[in-house]
Formats: C-alpha cells, sequence, structure tokens
C-alpha cells in the first residue's frame, strides 16, 4: 500500500525567502512521486515529477524537489518566495503498474507575508 | 487549447435530488477521474475510468454513478442516497491509466446544499 504524508497544513514565509514544503511517503515498490500547485478554486496543476531518471527534479515556477530514498523524502523547495506563489501544494505518489492509482497528501497552505 | 471543462462551476442540491457534473476533455485521453476534495483532507477518488464503456469504483464511490459512453466525456451523478455531498468536485484526464502518468485536471465544481 501507499501513502503520503505532508507535514504542516499551512506555511508562511516573507516575500524572497526559501520555500519549503516536506513531503514523506511509503510504498512498497519504487514510486512515482509528484507535487502538483492548486490556486483557489481551480483545479491542480502538475509542477514536477519523479521517475527515477534524476534525484533532483526541476519544475515549472522556479520549484524544484529532491527525491531521497533513505530518508523516503520529497520535499518541494524554491530559493526565493514569491507573492504569487501563495497556494495549497499536494504531493502525490503512485506505482508503476497500469492498475496504480494517485495517492494524493493532504495539502499544505502556502502564505507569502509581504 | 486542450483542457478538460467542467460544468457548472456552482451547483445546489435539494434533498432528496439527483445532480449530474459534466467533464469534456479534448486532449484526446483514454483515462479519466472524478474526485471529491474537502478542506484539509486532499482529494479522495470517488470513480475512473481507464477507458471507453469502462470504470471502476474509486475509495468513496457510494452515492455516486458516472458513465463514460465517449472518450471526451465523464459525467458524475451525485445521487440523494449520498447523504454529505457538500465538496469541491474534480474532474482529471490522463494520456492513460498508470502510475506514471501525470493528471490534468479541470477547474472544478462546487457542490452545496439548499
Amino acid at each position: 500500500a501507499q501513502s503520503v504524508t505532508q507535514l504542516g497544513s499551512h506555511v508562511s514565509v516573507s516575500e524572497g525567502a526559501l520555500v519549503l514544503l516536506r513531503c514523506n511517503y511509503s510504498s512498497s515498490v519504487p514510486p512515482y512521486l509528484f507535487w502538483y500547485v492548486q490556486y483557489p478554486n481551480q483545479g491542480l496543476q502538475l509542477l514536477l515529477k519523479y521517475t527515477s531518471a534524476a534525484t533532483l527534479v526541476k519544475g515549472i515556477n522556479g520549484f524544484e524537489a529532491e527525491f531521497k530514498k533513505s530518508e523516503t523524502s520529497f520535499h518541494l523547495t524554491k530559493p526565493s518566495a514569491h507573492m504569487s506563489d501563495a497556494a495549497e501544494y499536494f504531493c502525490a505518489v503512485s506505482g508503476y503498474s497500469s492498475a496504480s492509482k494517485i495517492i494524493f497528501g493532504s495539502g499544505t497552505r502556502l502564505s507569502i507575508r509581504p | 487549447d486542450g483542457g478538460i471543462t467542467q460544468s457548472p462551476k456552482y451547483l445546489f442540491r435539494k434533498e432528496g435530488q439527483n445532480v449530474t457534473l459534466s467533464c469534456e476533455q479534448n486532449l484526446n485521453h483514454d483515462a479519466m477521474y472524478w474526485y471529491r476534495q474537502d478542506p484539509g483532507q486532499g482529494l479522495r477518488l470517488i470513480y475512473y475510468s481507464q477507458i471507453v464503456n469502462d470504470f471502476q469504483k474509486g475509495d468513496i464511490a457510494e452515492g455516486y454513478s458516472v458513465s463514460r459512453e465517449k472518450k471526451e466525456s465523464f459525467p458524475l451523478t451525485v445521487t440523494s442516497a449520498q447523504k454529505n455531498p457538500t465538496a469541491f468536485y474534480l474532474c482529471a484526464s490522463s494520456i492513460e491509466a498508470g502510475g506514471n502518468q501525470p493528471q490534468h485536471f479541470g477547474d472544478g465544481t462546487r457542490l452545496s446544499i439548499l
């Protein structure tokens, strides 16, 4: 069985500060891992995807995430926060088979202080 | 532009009434999904369809029904048996079913009880 845990339902940072959103996963097989972003009253938009090709994955809007197997983590970072980054962020995990479904974390709301 | 269109954006249901949420995609994707989003709970899978004329129950299918008569359409009916239907409903699609395929989302339908 697979699961994903996002640590911190709400994170607040100052504009220009480092953004770090934490995600830990549980999977009995090598996983696929995703980060999605959701702006208010909209659907989810893919930020980046880990597929085992490289442990450091670069995504859109300056975000990146690093896969650490020893820590079962896939934390999302951005060096310098912008006001437009305020949104909810979801980490997700799935397996390899065609029957695998994506399991979403409960989300982390990111607020940016001016 | 290709994408997923959900309608209506807001929907109100009376007691004992069935309501249908529309989801249309022009991405030529085989797989489609319905999720329910409640505050602080992330996304929960209601139904999914890997291919036209086929669909499977997700984790919370009770009180919901779907059909997949056309590749581009995957409507969701919230029946009167669903006692707590107030939520944000998201439709998604992917090129094919499988854990490595990212999902593309519509902008959601917010359902409330009158």
